[in-house]
């Protein structure tokens, strides 16, 4: 039972370059989130999935596609990064579709992007 | 606007100095109150869930507590083992997770 995993660990892109963040969950959770975290701040929401089949904007998504592949995998894209997009990214899951009892997220090892 | 503020920035303990963490919110009606504790370059590990105020929820040296405005992380008998930075996060009814900052705790042996 590996929980919630993320690929790559370390990335290094160009400005302009494009990529694709892999999360996926065996918890059989129904909700899955983005979130990015920067130094002196806490983590915000990029988008979420309340459950397979749909997506929805968190509190930062602009430059930022996701797609919820399966039950199990969500994915973020980045189509033309920029240096405001260097940040640590993390994937996490939930049992419940978010304001449900039980909404505790657990969360991956994170993805370190750094966008030249 | 929902909002979560932690208190203080940084903390450094000697080995068995308890200590407490504070966590204040401001939030239209609370649905639950999230501590995590997160290492150096890891995700955040969860800890406790409370939901209303007056509860209270231990693990190890950890005790976590909750008031209609804020929560505490009490760190009693604290060893260097317990050095990361403690995550808060409360989450609206219907709405999701608000996060705050986080304190990043020291624990010298």
């Amino acid at each position: 039972n590996a929980g919630v995993t993320q690929t790559p660990k370390f990335q290094v892109l160009k400005t302009g370059q494009s990529m694709t963040l892999q999360c996926a969950q065996d918890m059989n959770h129904n909700s899955m989130y983005w979130y990015r975290q920067d130094p002196g701040m806490g983590l915000r929401l990029i988008y979420y999935s309340a459950s397979e089949g749909t997506t929805d904007k968190g509190e930062v998504p602009n430059g930022y596609n996701v797609s919820r592949l399966n039950k199990r995998e969500f994915s973020l894209r980045l189509e033309s990064a920029a240096p405001s997009q260097t940040s640590v990214y993390f994937c996490a899951s939930s049992e419940w579709a978010s304001g449900s009892l039980g909404d505790t997220q657990y969360f991956g090892p994170g993805t370190r992007l750094t966008v030249l | 606007e929902d909002q979560v503020t932690q208190s203080p920035e940084a903390l450094r303990l000697q080995e068995g100095e308890s200590s407490s963490l504070n966590c204040s919110y401001t939030v239209s009606g609370l649905r639950g109150l999230f501590w995590y504790r997160q290492d150096p370059g890891k995700g955040p590990e969860f800890l406790f869930t409370l939901y209303s105020a007056g509860e209270e929820k231990e693990k190890e040296r950890l005790k976590a507590t909750l008031t209609k405005k804020e929560s505490f992380l009490h760190i009693t008998a604290p060893k260097p083992e317990d050095s990361a930075t403690y995550l808060c996060a409360v989450q609206p009814y219907g709405q999701n997770f608000v996060f705050g900052p986080g304190t990043r705790l020291s624990v010298l042996p």
